[in-house]
């Protein structure tokens, strides 16, 4: 079982630019969630999916935000024209029928 | 809307008692317990489903009132390795908004 795991662990990008952070979740689970994480605070939602389906997405999330989950395997969170605002950790989880959420180790992204 | 915790902060004596609480204002379809230590990810604990059942884990056992919309997080017999911050996660449509957290420090 190799679990969640996230890539990269660490971004640091200037104002305005785009980032991508990957998830691959535990292979024989079909939901996927990220989750953005400030100092503090706990996770809060930001979208899911059922194999290749978003189902959700937080109105929270501006539009320069999107997530993908080709084929139903690994998914991709990107941030367009990135702000000081993005800065946080970005958690990726997935979960079995039963429902319990496993999380990867997550991204900590630096907006400077 | 953001299930509330209380307390905020718990300072406890390896082998003391604890209880952590978590009130929603909305129905409530499960509630989930996470651990979360310092730079790490969250843990799962337990999941609870409507019917107010009670789970155990260890030391760690949890309870749950969809009357009420709570939940209730039991810690017995703490140990040092439960130090970390815990949250209860309410799920509605498929979704956990996780609680404001609680924080609880074992010293030796």
């Amino acid at each position: 079982d190799t679990g969640v795991s996230q890539d990269p662990r660490h971004k640091i990008t200037k104002r305005g630019q785009n980032v991508t952070f990957r998830c691959d979740p535990i292979s024989e689970h079909n939901r996927l969630y990220w989750y953005r994480q400030t100092l503090g605070q706990g996770p809060e939602f930001l979208t899911y999916f059922q194999n290749e389906a978003q189902l959700e997405k937080s109105r929270l999330l501006s539009d320069r935000f999107s997530a993908e989950r080709p084929k139903g395997s690994f998914s991709t969170l990107e941030i367009q024209r990135t702000e000081q605002g993005d800065s946080a950790m970005y958690l990726c989880a997935s979960s079995p029928s039963t429902g319990e959420q496993y999380f990867g180790p997550g991204t900590r992204l630096t907006v400077t | 809307q953001q299930p509330v915790q209380s307390p905020q902060a718990v300072i406890l004596r390896e082998g003391e008692d604890a209880v952590i609480n978590c009130s929603s204002s909305k129905a409530l379809y499960s509630v989930h317990w996470y651990r979360q230590k310092h730079g790490e990810a969250p843990v799962f604990l337990m999941i609870l489903l409507k019917g107010g059942e009670q789970k155990g884990h260890e030391k760690i056992s949890a309870s749950f009132n969809e009357k009420k919309q709570q939940s209730s997080l039991y810690l017995t017999a703490s140990q040092l390795s439960y130090s970390g911050t815990y949250f209860c996660g309410t799920e509605r449509t498929d979704k956990l908004i996780f609680g404001t957290g609680t924080r609880l420090q074992v010293f030796p």
